[in-house]
């Protein structure tokens, strides 16, 4: 069974710094990674995600992650980050034979401070 | 424009009633999601449907329950609430196909609280 791990829950940073999110998964299997962000009191929005090809992907708002299957990674970096990114980061996974399940991390809360 | 909506956004109720927790969509999705959020545990599935009819169990399904009836609706129901059912529930969709390309669209939540 796939599973993914968040090592972060907590990540604080100061504005204009860069900021990386870790994601750890795994799965016997071929997977599928995506990132979703969720803003206070709101539901989740997608990032970004990687369903094959180039393992650099990149998604709105500036951010972007790597896929790297020998480490099972899956990091969301961001060069420079605003006020505005502050809130909770969900890495999640869909294996091949999983059609469109997802299942998610616990979450990094990204603390964006002036 | 399109949306995914859930009511109410927030509830409170007693231990042993009966809850639903509706979830409507006009994308005209045939794949709906019902997922719990918790501290430190991410989301986790509850139940699913992949159109009209088809319902399907989670992760964590015990305790809940949906039907579905048309395209646009997916009620969740909790049996008899019990105080570990207090969390934040939200609705997904997502469509037409069943692949992993198809993006989930997630509703605002409903935040319930069971005394």
């Amino acid at each position: 069974a796939q599973s993914v791990t968040q090592l972060d829950s907590q990540v604080p940073v100061f504005e204009e710094a860069p900021v990386e999110l870790r994601c750890n998964y795994s799965s016997s299997v071929s997977v599928y990674l995506f990132w979703y962000v969720q803003y206070p009191n709101q539901g989740l929005q997608l990032l970004l995600k990687y369903l094959s090809g180039s393992t650099l992907v990149k998604g709105i708002n500036g951010f972007e992650a790597e896929f790297n299957k020998s480490q099972t990674s899956f990091h969301l970096r961001k060069p420079s980050v605003h006020i505005s990114d502050t809130a909770e980061y969900f890495c999640a996974v869909s294996e091949g034979n999983a059609g469109n399940m997802l299942t998610f991390g616990g979450g990094t809360r990204l603390m964006v401070k002036p | 424009d399109a949306e995914i909506t859930q009511s109410p956004r927030h509830k409170i109720t007693e231990t042993g009633r009966q809850v639903t927790l509706a979830c409507h969509q006009t994308w005209n999705h045939n794949n709906m999601f019902w997922y719990r959020q918790d501290l430190g545990h991410g989301l986790r599935l509850i139940h699913y449907s992949y159109g009209v009819q088809d319902t399907n169990k989670g992760e964590v399904s015990d305790g809940y329950s949906v039907s579905r009836s048309n395209t646009e609706d997916l009620p969740l129901t909790l049996e008899s609430a019990a105080s570990s059912q207090t969390s934040v529930y939200f609705c997904a969709s997502s469509g037409p196909g069943t692949g992993v390309e198809e993006t989930q669209y997630f509703g605002p939540g409903t935040r319930l609280l069971v005394l």
